[in-house]
């Protein structure tokens, strides 16, 4: 199956910092990555949708200004928590759209904290 | 958005068979259905897909009644390695809308 990798895997951080996690898949091009955040006990919950070399497309509700993603090349997405607080402290799980076919993967998923 | 119902939590022995079901009232003709097993601080793993009637694969089945407004996931002797969250989902593209999932947890 497709390999997908996040990084960093853990990050703590100081309120008001900002944080770049990363994304990549390892074996295949991504046209599209799909970003979400997961808080404990909860579901996962979609944040947005990048493309490949064009604006992504943020769910209502996320702040497009507070998590900027960048989708540079087809092997390649980042997501960057800008001006971190405690509450953004939560689990970020990458997903590459899928190539045609029903499996979809998804990144190991990298934990923030704020402090 | 896509909407599934299942139960909240299960709980089972190891070696016994275990059945989640799910409920997706508002399923179109041309969704999947895919259930997607996650551990804990690890991204969600794929398990299973199918459209109508049966599939198995060799760690699951998923049974798929005619009217498609449900799922069942059929997870044969299960381990202790099975505890998990199962998270059912129906679509037809790659973007996919998780519901609250089913919190299983296998006891010895």
């Amino acid at each position: 199956g497709a390999v997908v990798s996040q990084h960093p895997s853990r990050v703590i951080c100081k309120s008001g910092t900002s944080v770049k996690i990363e994304c990549r898949s390892l074996d295949f091009q991504a046209t599209t990555m799909f970003w979400y955040r997961q808080f404990p006990k909860k579901s996962l919950m979609l944040m947005a949708t990048s493309n490949e070399g064009s604006k992504a497309t943020y769910e209502q509700g996320v702040e497009k200004d507070k998590f900027l993603i960048n989708h540079a090349s087809l092997t390649l997405s980042t997501l960057t928590v800008t001006s971190a607080h405690p509450e953004d402290s939560s689990f970020y799980i990458c997903s590459p759209g899928a190539q045609g076919g029903a499996e979809q993967y998804f990144g190991p998923g990298t934990r923030l904290t704020v402090t | 958005l896509a909407k599934t119902t299942q139960p909240i939590s299960m709980d089972s022995y190891e070696g016994q068979e275990v059945n989640i079901t799910c409920s997706h009232n508002n399923i179109a003709t041309n969704d999947y259905i895919t259930w997607y097993q996650q551990f804990p601080s690890q991204g969600p793993r794929f398990i299973i897909q199918g459209y109508k009637t049966k599939v198995t694969n060799e760690v699951a089945s998923l049974f798929i009644p005619a009217d498609r407004k449900s799922s069942t996931l059929s997870l044969p002797r299960v381990s202790l390695s099975d505890t998990a969250v199962y998270y059912c989902l129906y679509h037809n593209t790659d973007k996919l809308i998780f519901g609250t999932g089913t919190r299983l947890q296998v006891f010895p």
